[in-house]
């Protein structure tokens, strides 16, 4: 069964920063292209980052460009995602989304991890 | 990027047929077959109902089905039951190697 379980969540100031974290189970992870999808509330989806199954490719949407940094570590099955200079429009619940084929659709979801940004 | 555009919300009655618009430009829907569909009910982790325009996962009940006309892609619901109630969302694959969602539509059972 393929689990995703997301943590690192939390309350941050304007400006600051924070790094979540993806733990993957259930599927061979070097394998797979992995994403990272944001719900800010009572809002839609939002693609944030993707990442290849190797980490050798790297894509950001032009909202987080050169403000975050996804990575993954293959030998622990985990995704990450390094969030600097955040903004109060970057609160939003993230989620880490397996993919089906790398940036074209997401076919397992975890539950997300909730980030707050605000004084 | 701007989001794809999809009516805010429909309705229908248990039964009925509804379906849901997705609309987009030529660098995203319009140039790829690389359309998917999301169920989603409230504080829940979205379901990919739909993949490729066309495909459904395993286990994905065939009352979905999915197509595509030149920028619009659309999701159809058939023999509407009380669970579809929830919120689609379309995403696609762009020309600028990223991914776009629409921006949601809330479906109600009546």
């Amino acid at each position: 069964e393929v689990q995703l379980l997301e943590s690192g969540g939390g309350l941050v100031q304007p400006g600051g920063s924070l790094r979540l974290s993806c733990e993957a189970s259930g599927f061979t992870f070097r394998n797979h292209g992995m994403s990272w999808v944001r719900q800010a509330p009572g809002k839609g989806l939002e693609w944030v980052s993707g990442i290849s199954g190797t980490g050798g490719s790297t894509y950001y949407a032009d909202s987080v460009k050169g403000r975050f940094t996804i990575y993954r570590d293959n030998s622990k099955n985990t995704l990450h995602l390094q969030m600097n200079s955040l903004r109060a429009e970057d609160t939003a619940v993230y989620h880490c989304a397996k993919d089906g084929r790398t940036i074209s659709y997401f076919d397992y979801w975890g539950q997300g991890t909730l980030v707050t940004v605000s004084s | 990027q701007s989001a794809l555009t999809q009516p805010a919300s429909v309705s229908g009655s248990p039964g009925q047929s509804i379906t849901i618009s997705c609309t987009g430009t030529s660098s995203d829907v319009g140039g790829y077959n690389f359309v998917s569909w999301y169920q989603q009910h409230p504080g829940k982790a979205p379901k990919l109902m739909i993949y490729d325009v066309t495909n459904r996962p395993s286990g994905v009940s065939n009352r979905f089905s999915g197509s595509k006309s030149g920028n619009t892609a659309s999701l159809t619901i058939s023999g509407l039951q009380a669970e579809d109630e929830a919120d689609y969302y379309c995403s696609s694959y762009t020309i600028s190697s990223t991914l776009v969602f629409g921006g949601g539509t809330k479906l109600t059972v009546l």
